[in-house]
């Protein structure tokens, strides 16, 4: 069972913004600014999109932002293009050392 | 660029161990880490270990404790992950990738490790 939880899937037209929420506790998420997203095509590596809450890797669209409220974590996907059909995964440092993940969420365009 | 370099595949008898490893190229240094991430067919990832390859300081989660081995070899730049006690469940793609202070931002290409009697 993930630590971290995610919608199991979103959907969206070409175009259009989705949120995909991340939700932990106050042991994770809520505690380190360090909770970090994935992207994973159909049989190839995760690779990563956001980290430390909201920088984007370079090299990574700017279509993609994080943000966080308390114990939830968001990623925006804006102007949706095909290409972004994916799981995503969102993780975050648990104290002592050690990391969680989320379940994933599939994103559907339309 | 540093690139992670991992071993082929494995097939294991339930009870068995796995070594796999996982070689970093163009680092300039050993002051990295390194975490191992897995992922059963079908499922999410998960997280089970890291190593700072420089002190050898190491942890895992709690579910691995005492059956998930991380080790170094400096000389080679080369990790390994060892796991013991092999279940059906253990079935999994197996990735090693650089820490970026707690995120993971190289992974090798993975290695598929079945367990089958």
């Amino acid at each position: 069972q993930p630590a971290l939880t995610q919608p199991a899937s979103v959907s969206g037209s070409p175009g259009q913004s989705i949120t995909l929420s991340c939700s932990g506790t106050s042991s994770d998420v809520g505690s380190y600014k360090l909770v970090s997203w994935y992207q994973q095509h159909p049989g190839k590596v995760p690779k990563l999109i956001i980290y430390e809450d909201n920088k984007r890797p370079s090299g990574v669209s700017n279509r993609f932002s994080g943000s966080k409220s308390g114990n939830t974590a968001s990623l925006t996907i804006s102007g949706l293009q095909t290409e972004d059909e994916a799981d995503y995964y969102c993780s975050s440092y648990a104290s002592s050392g050690t990391v969680v993940f989320g379940g994933g969420t599939k994103v559907t365009v339309l | 660029q540093v690139q992670l370099e991992q071993s082929g595949g494995e097939v294991k008898k339930p009870g068995a161990s796995v070594k796999v490893s996982c070689k970093a190229s163009g680092h300039p240094s050993t002051d990295f880490a390194v975490h191992w991430v897995r992922q059963a067919p079908g499922q999410s990832l998960e997280w089970m270990a890291w190593i700072n390859v420089g002190n050898g300081n190491t942890n895992s989660a709690q579910k691995f404790q005492g059956r998930a081995t991380v080790t170094r070899d400096t000389s080679t730049s080369t990790i390994y992950m060892e796991l013991s006690s092999l279940t059906y469940e253990d079935t999994a793609v197996y990735y090693c990738a650089r820490d970026g202070y707690w995120s993971f931002d190289v992974w090798g290409r993975g290695t598929l490790v079945s367990v089958s009697s």
